[in-house]
C-alpha cells in the first residue's frame, strides 16, 4: 500500500514533443505528490508538485494532472527539449517529510 | 544560499569496514533526511532527523544508524558493510512545518563502492 509505480521506465521523445509520465498509488492518506527530476551525477531536484485538493498544476512547460479517485497522477512536458533528458521519479508522501518515489523514468528527447 | 552539502562524494570500502557519511543542510532548515538509491531498488528512505531526534525510520537493518547534531548537521554510519551496500547515499534538508515540510531539497550525493 505503501508503493508509488511509474511508467514508463524509459521514453524516448523527440523535440517539441509532449512527454507524459505515468503514476499510481494505493494509499489515500498521501497528501503532497512532488516529481523530481535528476540529471547524471547530481540529486534529484524538486520539479513541481501537487497536493490531492487540486485537478491540475502547472508551471511552464510542466503540468501534473491528479485524479484523485483513480489514484493516478502524471506530468507532462510540453515542447520538450533535449536539456530535459533526465531520470524523472514521482513521488508520494504523508505529513513528515519521508517521501516514497516511483522507480523512475529514463527520458530521452532526440533533436 | 547555499545549497545541501555532503561529503565525501565518492568513497571505496571493503567488506566488513564502517563508513561515515556527512551532510551540512540548508541554512535554516532543521529536517535532515537519507535516502539510499540503486539502480534495482530505486530511491528508499533511511531516516529523518529533526531537532536531533530521529522523526521517521525506514525498513533498513541496524548497520544503518545516523544521528543529527545542534547546528542540524547530519551524520549516518554503516557498519559491517556488505557488497548491497554499494549506492548513491542522498541527504535532503527541509524546513519544517505547515506546508513547506514536504519539500525536500537534495544533495548530489556520496557515492559508496563496497569491494
Amino acid at each position: 500500500q505503501q508503493q508509488v509505480k511509474q511508467s514508463p521506465q524509459s521514453l524516448i521523445v523527440q523535440k517539441g514533443g509532449i512527454s507524459i509520465i505515468n503514476c499510481a498509488y494505493e494509499n489515500t492518506a498521501f497528501d503532497y505528490f512532488p516529481w523530481y527530476q535528476q540529471f547524471p551525477g547530481k540529486g534529484p531536484a524538486l520539479l513541481i508538485a501537487i497536493r490531492p485538493d487540486v485537478s491540475e498544476k502547472k508551471e511552464g512547460r510542466f503540468t501534473i494532472s491528479f485524479n484523485k479517485s483513480a489514484k493516478q497522477f502524471s506530468l507532462h512536458i510540453m515542447d520538450s527539449q533535449p536539456g530535459d533528458s533526465a531520470t524523472y521519479f514521482c513521488a508520494a508522501s504523508i505529513q513528515g517529510g519521508k517521501l516514497i518515489f516511483g522507480q523512475g523514468t529514463e527520458l530521452s528527447v532526440k533533436p | 544560499k547555499a545549497g545541501v552539502t555532503q561529503t565525501p562524494r565518492y568513497l571505496i570500502k571493503t567488506r566488513g569496514q564502517q563508513v561515515t557519511l556527512s551532510c551540512s543542510p540548508i541554512s535554516g532548515h532543521r529536517s535532515v533526511s537519507w535516502y539510499q538509491q540503486t539502480p534495482g531498488q530505486g530511491l528508499q528512505f533511511l531516516f529523518e532527523y529533526f531537532s536531533e531526534t530521529q522523526r521517521n525510520k525506514g525498513n533498513f537493518p541496524g548497520r544503518f544508524s545516523g544521528r543529527q547534531f545542534s547546528n542540524s548537521r547530519s551524520e549516518m554510519n554503516v557498519s559491517t558493510l556488505e557488497l548491497g551496500d554499494s549506492a548513491l547515499y542522498l541527504c535532503a534538508s527541509s524546513l519544517d512545518g505547515g506546508p513547506g515540510a514536504n519539500v525536500l531539497t537534495f544533495g548530489a550525493g556520496s557515492r559508496l563502492t563496497v569491494l
